[in-house]
């Protein structure tokens, strides 16, 4: 079955810009989690969904925003961009089980400018 | 807030040779995941521990669980190029959130 895909793969902004990243789950699985992956700080959580909720959320500014469809896709969107925000944003889905793994989307490399 | 400490950082091994990466937290959880990242690309799951004492095997690479230790290893033998990469643990303590580990960076030289 069909992986966890990301929209755009690639992005280039400039500060105070703000960007909308997508994701869609692999069929059936109902959690989706954001990830910011970047060299200094390496993988921190930004927030879960399940059902279009969201049922936890990482230490991020409010900037950082997501939300759920009802087919499961998920978007986050990030406010007034900042350098810093330069990163690799990952999206993984969850299957069913409580205990089962993530299965991660190829990533959104942003770069602001 | 749950502690993930991986080491090494970096590891570089001579192929054939074989050594071990450590996982340790901070908090109790029966449910541990390990990842490797190629260079540029996404995280692919690799093992997914859910028990004390619980070991899983792929070809060169072995994990096991420690709960009571609160510690994990993944294990190669005899490295082969192919296994050059980033590693990462995992710790899934809420139900709904994983916190990583800081990754292991291997090398494997010929």
């Amino acid at each position: 079955k069909a992986g966890v895909t990301q929209t755009p793969r690639y992005l280039i902004k400039t500060r105070g810009q703000q960007v909308t990243l997508s994701c869609s789950p692999i069929s059936g699985h109902r959690s989706v989690s954001w990830y910011q992956q970047t060299p200094g700080q390496g993988l921190q959580f930004l927030f879960e969904y399940f059902s279009e909720t969201q049922r936890n959320k990482g230490n991020f500014p409010g900037r950082f925003s997501g939300r759920q469809f009802s087919n499961s896709r998920s978007e986050m969107n990030v406010s007034t961009l900042e350098l810093g925000d330069s990163a690799l944003y990952l999206c993984a889905s969850r299957g069913y089980g409580a205990k089962d793994t993530q299965y991660f989307g190829p990533g959104t490399r942003l770069t602001v400018l | 807030e749950l502690k993930v400490e991986q080491n090494p950082l970096f590891l570089s091994m001579q192929e054939g040779k074989n050594y071990t990466i450590y996982c340790n937290y901070s908090t109790t959880s029966d449910r541990l995941y390990w990842y490797r990242q190629d260079p540029g690309k996404s995280l692919e799951s690799l093992f997914v521990l859910l028990s004390n004492g619980a070991v899983k095997q792929e070809g060169r690479l072995m994990a096991s669980l420690d709960t009571k230790a609160r510690l994990s290893t993944l294990h190669i033998t005899a490295a082969v190029h192919d296994l050059s990469a980033t590693y990462f643990c995992a710790v899934d303590y809420t139900g709904n959130q994983f916190y990583f580990g800081t990754g292991t960076s291997l090398t494997v030289i010929p």
